[in-house]
């Protein structure tokens, strides 16, 4: 079964629309992260977290917003969604620790029309 | 910032040749790298894990050897079959953060 899920799988939105993106993983895993991938651009850090009720800023965090309620969930929240979010969005969880290795979801296809 | 360089963007060998991939970092502090396979409409799968104190990693059907004085790791299908085809993607850990190389679109021909 798999670890990450993430739902919707796949979404069109409009320009100055309000999208959520929801994670949920059952690996017991303290740290959760938000990609999104872009061809040419491999797969940019979002925001991430390393423990509930707190989220931190990755390396792209503009026109994000996240959230982390329980260890399991972790969403990603486009307030005003604009046409350059369009992107795949992918979530993973991870164990502390350099040796950690990330468990990926299987990504949501976004369309900002 | 820390980089990880990755090539060649797109890769196309015949069944049964091998295909090299390579990563350069730039981070002397990478402690630990990954190598992930992504397929059509699905997410990262992870292939393997290199510690930076061992320099030859053999998995199934594949070679990892990292080389810490130029800094270049690289993934080497021994011999491609059309199942490999897929995005591959190298990956280094330092601290907290994980930076990912822009992949290699590897396609194997029957």
């Amino acid at each position: 079964e798999a670890a990450v899920t993430q739902s919707p799988r796949s979404k069109v939105a409009v320009t100055g629309g309000k999208v959520t993106l929801s994670c949920h993983q059952t690996n017991n895993h303290d740290y959760m992260y938000w990609y999104r991938q872009d061809t040419g651009h491999g797969l940019r850090l979002i925001h991430y977290s390393y423990v509930a009720d707190s989220t931190e800023k990755g390396d792209i965090p503009d026109g994000y917003k996240a959230s982390r309620p329980s260890q399991e969930n972790f969403s990603l929240i486009l307030e005003l969604a604009s046409l350059s979010q369009t992107a795949v969005y992918f979530c993973a969880s991870s164990e502390g620790g350099y040796y950690a290795e990330q468990f990926f979801g299987p990504g949501t296809r976004l369309t900002v029309l | 910032g820390e980089q990880v360089e990755q090539r060649p963007p797109h890769l196309s060998v015949r069944e049964g040749d091998s295909a090299v991939i390579i990563c350069t970092y730039t981070d002397p502090n990478s402690y630990y790298f990954f190598w992930y396979k992504q397929e059509p409409g699905a997410g990262l799968q992870l292939l393997m894990k290199v510690f930076s104190s061992t320099e030859i990693n053999e998995g199934q059907g594949f070679t990892v050897l990292l080389n810490k004085k130029d800094k270049q790791l690289s993934l080497n299908l021994t011999a491609a079959h059309p199942g490999d085809s897929a995005v591959y993607f190298c990956a280094g850990r330092s601290a907290y953060k994980v930076i990912f190389g822009k992949g290699t679109h590897l396609h194997v021909l029957p």
